[in-house]
């Protein structure tokens, strides 16, 4: 069974520009869930999808990020404009449903200079 | 306000010894608790939960033990291998949505 995929692996870019990243989740998972991991952190949740509504953005910076999972399938995550904090491992997890076991991609390493 | 600690940054066991992973939390409406494990340039792997009924639950080599009382849990890894060398994220969840808080992370180191 293929696992969480996500695109691209590693990006860097200057502040003030925008970057995008795109997850592939588990066939079949209905929850699809955004994650941000800092250096020397645990990752913590930015927003959680269920098929394709929102169900958790209370920690996402909607000034600067967005996400959208249109078609209950794929998601991308939005950052802009970017700040130097925003320099992170960005993490897409998916899970059959709420409450179920979330499974990981292998994360976007984000540099912002 | 951390709401899941791992005070211990690293921890450094021999080969064939046992390893135990300590975490704390704070928030009594935390319910269900997971142990990811993470090598470096990959996501977190799910390792092993434990739902609050239970005090034990044991996979193969890897047991969690949750002391409800204490908001203490442990991973313990008998025996330990070099190839459980990785990252260990405690993290708990609770409530209808089931958002996982965790830890910041022990980073295990298992000599041959």
């Amino acid at each position: 069974e293929a696992g969480v995929a996500q695109s691209p692996r590693y990006k860097i870019i200057e502040k003030r520009q925008s970057v995008a990243f795109w997850c592939n989740p588990i066939s079949g998972h209905a929850t699809l869930y955004w994650y941000q991991q800092i250096l020397g952190q645990g990752p913590k949740l930015l927003i959680q999808f269920q098929n394709n509504g929102v169900v958790d953005d209370s920690q996402l910076p909607k000034d600067r990020f967005s996400a959208e999972r249109l078609k209950g399938v794929d998601s991308t995550l939005k950052i802009q404009p970017a700040k130097l904090e925003d320099s992170a491992v960005y993490l897409c997890a998916s899970s059959l449903s709420i409450l179920d076991t979330q499974y990981f991609g292998p994360g976007t390493r984000l540099t912002v200079l | 306000d951390q709401q899941v600690k791992q005070n211990s940054p690293s921890l450094s066991v021999q080969e064939g010894r046992i390893s135990i992973l300590n975490c704390d939390y704070t928030n009594s409406m935390f319910d269900y608790f997971l142990w990811y494990k993470k090598y470096p340039a990959e996501g977190p792997t799910f390792l092993i939960s434990i739902s609050s009924i239970k005090d034990k639950n044991e996979d193969g080599r890897f047991t969690v033990f949750l002391n409800k009382s204490a908001k203490h849990l442990s991973l313990h890894i008998v025996p330990s291998q070099p190839g459980d060398s990785a990252v260990y994220f405690c993290a708990a969840s609770g409530g209808s949505q089931g958002n996982l808080i965790f830890g910041k992370g022990t980073k295990l180191s298992v000599k041959p």
